[in-house]
């Protein structure tokens, strides 16, 4: 079925980085523009970072531009967010998400807990 | 940036109400706005795309309206599955921010 695996969360001092990744099955993965949305705790949610279908664009939030880069690898049908220079805020479930109008695919999410 | 604006911040209602939630744009953006129900500890929902555009399998007492700055989501008969946080988001141009969220709850 149509679905968004992330994993690659986890605890991280401030200052570390981080990669998160996010597998798509069921679905033609280079058709899609891919998002990155995430939610800190008791909080609502924030959109992160997008890419274009072919990877060619992207954009990033003002909170973490310079910081976070989104990418996808086509081959493996993986869409990833690299995180660097992480502050105690980028504290969150982060959820990725395919978007057609809407985002109408998300997935289960993975924790990232910035803590020294 | 388009900010959203979403209220009420929390609701609690009875079983069989009608529940409306409003949305407001800070600028134009026609009818490009989406409704997703969050349920705790779980991914977002899209139930409504473009506005008033029922997404297939979300039961028909909820619905969306509105174009240009101003929007609602309303469910017709309020049931306990309802339960769950409800968020607006605009998608015509980046960022695509979301509104800050209505806790939904049950009297």
């Amino acid at each position: 079925q149509v679905q968004l695996v992330e994993s690659g969360g986890g605890v991280v001092q401030p200052g570390k980085s981080l990669r998160l990744s996010c597998e798509a099955s069921g679905f033609t993965f280079s058709t899609y523009p891919m998002h990155w949305v995430r939610q800190a705790p008791s909080k609502g949610l924030e959109w992160v970072a997008v890419t274009s279908y072919g990877g060619t664009y992207k954009q990033h939030a003002d909170s973490v531009k310079g910081r976070f880069t989104i990418s996808r690898d086509r081959s493996r049908n993986t869409l990833y967010l690299q995180m660097n220079s992480l502050r105690v805020e980028d504290t969150a479930v982060y959820y990725c998400a395919r978007q057609t109008k809407a985002f109408d695919i998300w997935g289960q999410g993975t924790m990232v807990t910035v803590s020294s | 940036d388009i900010q959203m604006t979403q209220s009420p911040s929390s609701l609690s209602a009875s079983v069989g109400d009608r529940v409306t939630i409003t949305c407001q744009a800070s600028h134009d953006i026609s009818n490009y706005l989406n409704w997703y129900q969050q349920k705790p500890g779980k991914a977002p929902k899209l139930l409504i795309s473009d506005a008033s555009n029922l997404e297939t399998g979300v039961p028909s007492r909820f619905s969306g309206s509105g174009s240009g700055t101003d929007f609602a989501f309303t469910i017709s008969s309020l049931q306990p599955e309802d339960v769950a946080t409800y968020y607006c988001q605009h998608y015509d141009n980046l960022p695509y921010t979301f509104g800050q969220g209505t806790k939904l709850q049950i009297k």
